[in-house]
């Protein structure tokens, strides 16, 4: 069974920070991971989606890395800022299509 | 575009009642998906249409059920709703299988 796993589960950086979110998972047969923002009452937004034969994702500030073989996925953000503040959990589909496990989630807070 | 839109936002039921959570999208996708989210747990998959007419049950679908007659609409029934099934709701979509996930804003059950 897939298991997915954010630690830290919460992190206060100053403004303007690089910083690095991370995600583990138990079975690297994956068929893709996506990390997602969510803020406090709102549903989930997709941030970057990287396929099984990807090794990253960028968007703007964001970078997103795959390592199957280790089973891990980082979120790189750069120069954070306070809007960046929010919940990010990311998720991996397995062992068949709409089988999408989520962690937990990291609360980030980026400090004026 | 709305994207994906849930009603109602907050709804309070009391012990063997019974409600639909309605979730409509309007980017022409073809899978939609139901999730509950509970405190410190990552998101479970309830239930999870292919497209209209098709059905199926995901991780947790007990006390749920699902019909989905348009590709639009994919509203989520609780029947002799009970305590266990006070959380967060959330309707999905994406175009294909392996794609981006897109979310409503969700609605806050409490079964009291």
């Amino acid at each position: 069974k897939q298991e997915v796993t954010q630690i830290p589960a919460a992190l206060s950086v100053p403004e303007g920070e690089n910083l690095v979110l991370n995600c583990s998972f138990t079975d690297s047969a994956i068929y893709n991971l996506q990390w997602f923002r969510q803020d406090p009452g709102k549903g989930l937004t997709s941030l970057l989606l990287i396929q099984s034969s990807q090794r990253e994702q960028t968007s703007g500030r964001l970078n997103a890395s795959l390592d199957k073989s280790s089973g891990r996925s980082t979120l790189y953000i750069a120069a954070s800022q306070p809007g960046d503040s929010a919940t990010y959990l990311c998720a991996v589909e397995s062992g068949g299509y709409q089988k999408v496990t989520f962690g937990t989630g990291t609360k980030l807070q980026v400090i004026p | 575009n709305a994207g994906v839109t849930q009603t109602p936002k907050f709804r309070i039921l009391k012990i063997g009642q019974s409600m639909t959570l309605q979730c409509a999208q309007d980017m022409n996708h073809n899978y939609m998906y139901w999730y509950r989210q509970d405190p410190g747990m990552g998101l479970k998959l309830i239930y999870y249409s292919v497209g209209a007419g098709i059905t199926d049950k995901g991780e947790v679908p007990n006390g749920y059920n699902v019909s989905r007659s348009t590709t639009e609409d994919f509203p989520l029934r609780l029947e002799l709703a009970a305590p266990s099934q006070t959380s967060v709701y959330f309707c999905a979509s994406s175009y294909l299988a392996d794609e981006k996930l897109f979310f409503g804003s969700g609605t806050q059950l409490s079964v009291l």
